[in-house]
């Protein structure tokens, strides 16, 4: 099972950061944060991963509340090709696979 | 560096027949996962393999489905005897360190 909590579907305006929020509360010291995304009917592609620190890539940040429970991912400026299910995952280390929640439903607005 | 390919991009089998899919990792990659997606649902795991092992299959059915990971050659996930209820997408991920990369994924209908 998931141990992460999402909410089923968000929209954001075209141009606007979308504030992507995460739950979870049970997660254990050795345990990372990965968000990855599913755009229709494509594989899942990896966005950002992160275990204590906040994490900026090329796509997007990542925000760790100080006591872990909660994270937020940030499209800074989002565009209608975001449009997609996004995940919240956490996962142990590299040899553990990855289970995938419900996610939340992003659509991105004109 | 190609992604992770998987072919076929779709599949039609009737009831009763095999299918096999088929999933080439990127270039250095020696783990593969697959995952199943049911039309409108989420993404199931279904099995982990390294190169000749099997780390955790607990995600897939007891029966029919099979895979494996030859120290050459694609990794193949297979399902004998295939019934409507495994008509899904099929996604196959490759990965080295701490990202999974996905293929594109094998679309099985069955008729």
């Amino acid at each position: 099972d998931a141990k992460t909590t999402q909410p089923p579907s968000m929209d954001c305006a075209e141009g606007r950061a979308a504030n992507l929020p995460c739950n979870h509360s049970t997660i254990s010291g050795n345990e990372y944060v990965y968000w990855y995304r599913q755009i229709h009917s494509q594989g899942p592609q990896y966005i950002i991963h992160g275990l204590k620190n906040n994490e900026t890539n090329e796509m997007a940040s990542l925000i760790i509340t100080e006591d872990r429970k909660s994270s937020t991912l940030i499209l800074p400026h989002a565009t209608l090709r975001d449009t997609a299910v996004y995940y919240c995952i956490v996962r142990v280390d590299r040899d553990d696979k990855i289970i995938f929640g419900k996610g939340t439903r992003l659509h991105i607005l004109p | 560096n190609a992604g992770v390919m998987q072919n076929p991009r779709h599949l039609v089998r009737r009831r009763g027949q095999e299918a096999r899919l088929r999933c080439s990792p990127m270039k250095g990659h020696s783990h593969v996962y697959w995952y199943r997606q049911l039309p409108e649902e989420g993404l199931k795991f279904m099995v982990y393999l390294q190169k000749e092992n099997i780390i955790d299959e607990s995600g897939m059915p007891k029966e029919r489905f099979s895979a494996e990971f030859p120290k050459e050659g694609p990794s193949i996930l297979r399902i004998q005897q295939v019934v409507r209820g495994d008509s899904a997408a099929y996604f196959c991920a490759s990965s080295r360190d701490e990202k999974l990369f996905f293929g594109s994924g094998t679309q099985l209908s069955v008729l």
